[in-house]
């Protein structure tokens, strides 16, 4: 079964020093990974994604991410954080076997809230 | 601009009564899922369409129902039998995952918050 856990419920970090949001996913498949950023009742918004290629995968707002196949994680790092960073980020995965039973269900885990104080 | 429209922003429910949310998109995607989230609990599925009058139940589709009447809209009715409506519902879409959509992420609504008096 898939599955993803994001193991910190919070994450503090001061202005203008590097964060880094971890994800550690399951999947039978090759994985199909995700990062969303949730602002207080608002939708999801698309950070980036893994598909294939490069390990190291850059997104919108100045966001980048790892993927590390041997320790199935998919952390998102930025090198400098803003106080407008702060939100909760969800990490996502979907089993990327093209077989027709493969219904592309996102998984997505609990959640991280990223506190940047000033 | 192209993207989905959640109405309304906020909702109350009263006892026994069901309830709809509405969910529009205009971004031709053919998949439209909804689910809930809860605080501490991430997102978890209710109900997805790949297709026009066609639909599967999620993770938790007890208490709800929907319909795929028309591409571009896919409503959640919470049913009297949903003993614990009160979350945040959120509606996405994407590219038919069968057709190429895998590598696509979804798009998302921005919510409707859910309530019982």
């Amino acid at each position: 079964a898939q599955s993803v856990a994001q193991p910190e419920d919070q994450v503090n970090v001061a202005e203008g020093n590097p964060l880094t949001v971890k994800c550690t996913y399951s999947v039978s498949g090759n994985p199909y990974l995700f990062w969303y950023v949730q602002y207080p009742n608002r939708g999801l918004q698309f950070l980036l994604k893994y598909i294939t290629g490069d390990n190291l995968v850059k997104g919108s707002y100045g966001f980048e991410a790892e993927f590390n196949k041997s320790q199935t994680s998919f952390h998102l790092k930025k090198p400098s954080a803003l106080v407008s960073d702060s939100a909760l980020y969800f990490c996502a995965v979907r089993d990327g076997n093209r077989g027709s039973s493969n219904t592309g269900k996102l998984i997505f885990g609990q959640g991280t809230t990223l506190q940047v104080k000033p | 601009d192209g993207g989905i429209t959640q109405s309304p922003k906020y909702l109350f429910r009263k006892e026994g009564q069901n309830v709809t949310l509405s969910c529009e998109q205009n971004l031709n995607h053919d998949a439209m899922y909804w689910y809930r989230q809860d605080p501490g609990q991430g997102l978890r599925l209710i109900y997805y369409s790949q297709i026009v009058n066609d639909f599967q139940k999620g993770d938790i589709a007890e208490g709800y129902s929907v319909s795929r009447e028309k591409k571009e809209s896919f409503p959640l009715t919470v049913t009297s039998a949903q003993k614990n409506p009160t979350a945040f519902y959120l509606c996405a879409s994407s590219l038919n995952p069968g057709t190429g959509g895998l590598y696509q992420p979804q798009h998302f609504g921005d919510g409707t918050r859910l309530s019982i008096l």
